[in-house]
């Protein structure tokens, strides 16, 4: 079983609507969540990190946690071509110390 | 800008060369990571270090040997590398387990060419 799971994509969304981003994981123990960006051929963007069970916006971003379901989402609220990107989930797990996690990534297409 | 500086962004090498991939971090972390990405293929996880002691190294051949001498500074030795090994490699660097804050940042990358 991977650790940490998202589906590949694409995702495709038209420009405006809200793309819905999501990773399960398997770790019960995980403390740390975090969402980063990566653009074709460029490094890992930090887009948001969240700790505690909800919701937590910033800007056009929300991040939420469960859990109890070993759940996290990422939305992106009218989206822009310019947020076509992989987006990739990250989780730091406490079972492995300071091993953080990636999944695969999804890929987001923003059509104008 | 991050505050993780990798040098060089690009690197060209043949199979016989030895080369150094540097990694240079001065946000106060404690943990930092080399991470693989060939192309259209997800992270792969190589060498985990905190408090400059390896904690973890992912099934990494040989011919890449890491190094950190301090908490500031991660390197990746090549040597005898193979085009298959040509790939994306990343540091990220984070505070370490315990702490509050425990986001991690990556370098810009170097870009590396076997051939």
């Amino acid at each position: 079983q991977k650790e940490v799971e998202q589906n590949s994509g694409p995702l495709s969304v038209p420009e405006g609507a809200i793309a819905s981003l999501n990773c399960t994981y398997s770790d019960r123990g995980s403390q740390s969540f975090f969402w980063y960006r990566q653009y074709s051929g460029k490094s890992p963007e930090l887009i948001m990190s969240i700790y505690s069970n909800g919701d937590k916006e910033d800007g056009r971003f929300t991040a939420q946690l469960n859990k109890a379901s070993q759940y996290v989402s990422l939305l992106i609220r009218d989206s822009q071509p310019s947020d076509s990107a992989t987006y990739l989930c990250a989780v730091r797990e406490k079972s492995s110390g300071d091993k953080l996690t990636f999944g695969t990534g999804t890929r987001l297409a923003v059509r104008p | 800008e991050t505050g993780v500086t990798q040098t060089p962004r690009h690197l060209v090498m043949g199979m016989t060369n030895k080369k150094s991939l540097k990694c240079e971090q001065h946000l106060g972390h404690n943990a930092m990571y080399w991470y693989k990405q060939s192309a259209k293929k997800p992270l792969e996880l190589m060498f985990v270090y905190s408090l400059e002691e390896r904690v973890e190294n992912n099934s990494v051949p040989s011919r890449f040997s890491p190094e950190c001498p301090n908490s500031s500074h991660l390197f990746l030795h090549l040597h005898t590398l193979q085009p298959e090994d040509s790939a994306l490699y990343l540091c990220a660097s984070l505070p370490f387990v315990g702490t509050v804050n425990t986001e991690a940042f990556f370098g810009q990358g170097t870009r590396l060419t076997v051939v």
